[in-house]
């Protein structure tokens, strides 16, 4: 496609339960990111990948937070065990490299109740 | 102190004010530097990036100041279509990160 894919759209989900995001970047970005952002507030960052590095995992609110990239693409947030804070919209994003535009996906709405 | 801080607002303006918006970075290894546009429950998306040397796309200008470590936005004669919230972003190398500011909300009225 054209632009970052995300999915699902929207997710409601049970309290301790656990959830998959994905995220399809623009073919050939090398850099993907991962954003948090609740409602009225700003993006709160999460997780980046660039390339073969290591990732940089310093935004993970805790350790029931995980993120991988496979094959240089297609990413996946998982949140285990899921609690009522986790509600928020979580944001993908991918560029070129790690100063260029990044060009945001629509996001996922994450309910926990 | 936040990595980057932004002007809170909001910034409630009549149609054809100029309206300027300031953001502080606290990393003087910060490389590059934009403006993001956010409509409500949409995605940020680019408005412009910040060049050293000051940079204009129409009815904004971006302007950077590294040796006070911000830059501005100044939207001229706006439009009822500027409403929304604008993002500060500052990239650093070196132990990477994309930092977005918390937002400027702006509403501009007939």
């Amino acid at each position: 496609g054209a632009g970052v894919s995300q999915s699902p759209s929207n997710k409601v989900t049970e309290k301790g339960k656990d959830v998959e995001l994905r995220c399809d970047p623009i073919s050939g970005h090398t850099a993907l990111y991962w954003y948090r952002q609740s409602l009225g507030q700003g993006l709160e960052f999460l997780i980046y990948f660039q390339g073969n590095s290591a990732p940089d995992k310093s935004g993970l609110p805790s350790d029931r937070f995980s993120a991988e990239r496979t094959g240089g693409s297609v990413s996946t947030l998982t949140i285990q065990r899921t609690q009522q804070e986790d509600s928020a919209v979580y944001l993908c994003a991918s560029s070129w490299t790690a100063n260029t535009e990044a060009f945001f996906g629509q996001g996922t709405r994450l309910t926990v109740v | 102190r936040k990595e980057v801080e932004q002007d809170p607002g909001p910034f409630n303006v009549p149609e054809g004010a100029t309206v300027a918006f300031n953001c502080t970075y606290s990393n003087s290894a910060s490389q590059s530097f934009f403006w993001y546009r956010q409509d409500c429950r949409k995605e940020p998306k680019l408005l412009m990036s910040v060049y050293s040397s000051g940079n204009e796309d129409g009815r904004f200008t971006a302007q950077l100041n590294r040796a006070s470590q911000y830059i501005s936005l100044l939207i001229r004669d706006s439009k009822l279509s500027d409403s929304a919230t604008y993002l500060c972003v500052v990239n650093r190398i070196g132990g990477f990160k994309t930092i977005f500011g918390a937002g400027t909300r702006l509403f501009v009225k007939a």
